[in-house]
């Protein structure tokens, strides 16, 4: 069972577009909603983080929206940069453990 | 500050042997995790640990073993590879009290199970 589905799987965007990633989870004991970053060879990092109680948070030109009652939330990068280019992960979590999406491929092209 | 190392980076299995992946980190978290990563699958919880002596199952725990006999350290053992154990596996840990939603993340060992 699946409790946290990505999409989409692969993503192209042109430098200085917007990059758009979505995530839907099952479980709404799930009470923290981190989204990971990572670069080819290298484990996944933290970027942005959300808990329920909120509806948007902001960090730089990464932004998470969060909709309680759809059980979804989305991360959105404006302004896409070449450097942002990586797999992209969200996550749920209860519990200290996390369940994560099946990640997101983000190609940034110059 | 190293943070969470791994090692090795690469290995090759012959089905049925065995090894130990290495992993530790040395900021003081109390919580370490393993996880295994495949091919459009995202990162499946193999084992975990909230301190020294303690430890519990994850999503997908078939086919590993772990120990955490010190703070630092939280070595992951499988006894019988198997093909299906293909993947890269990425340690990571937390901290419970200071910071306990963040996971920081290992660089990662590839391992192939022929």
């Amino acid at each position: 069972q699946q409790q946290v589905k990505q999409s989409p799987q692969s993503l192209i965007v042109q430098k200085g577009g917007i990059s758009i990633i979505n995530c839907a989870y099952e479980n709404t004991a799930f009470d923290y909603f981190p989204w990971y970053q990572q670069f080819p060879g290298k484990g996944p990092a933290l970027l942005i983080a959300i808990r329920p109680d909120v509806s948007e948070k902001k960090e730089g030109r990464f932004t998470i929206s969060f909709n309680k009652s759809a059980k979804q939330f989305s991360l959105h990068i404006m302004d896409s940069q070449p450097g942002d280019s990586a797999t992209y992960f969200c996550a749920a979590s209860k519990y200290d453990k996390l369940i994560f999406g099946s990640g997101t491929r983000l190609l940034v092209r110059p | 500050n190293a943070g969470v190392t791994q090692t090795p980076k690469f290995r090759i299995l012959k089905i049925g042997q065995s090894m130990t992946l290495q992993c530790a980190q040395d900021m003081n978290h109390n919580y370490m995790y393993w996880y295994r990563q495949d091919p459009g699958m995202g990162l499946k919880l193999i084992y975990y640990s909230v301190g020294a002596g303690i430890t519990d199952k994850g999503e997908v725990p078939n086919g590993y073993n772990v120990s955490r006999s010190t703070t630092e350290d939280f070595p992951l053992r499988l006894e019988l590879a198997a093909p299906s154990q293909t993947s890269v596996y990425f340690c990571a840990s937390s901290h419970r009290d200071r910071d306990p939603d963040t996971q920081y993340f290992g660089p990662g060992t590839r391992l192939t199970v022929l």
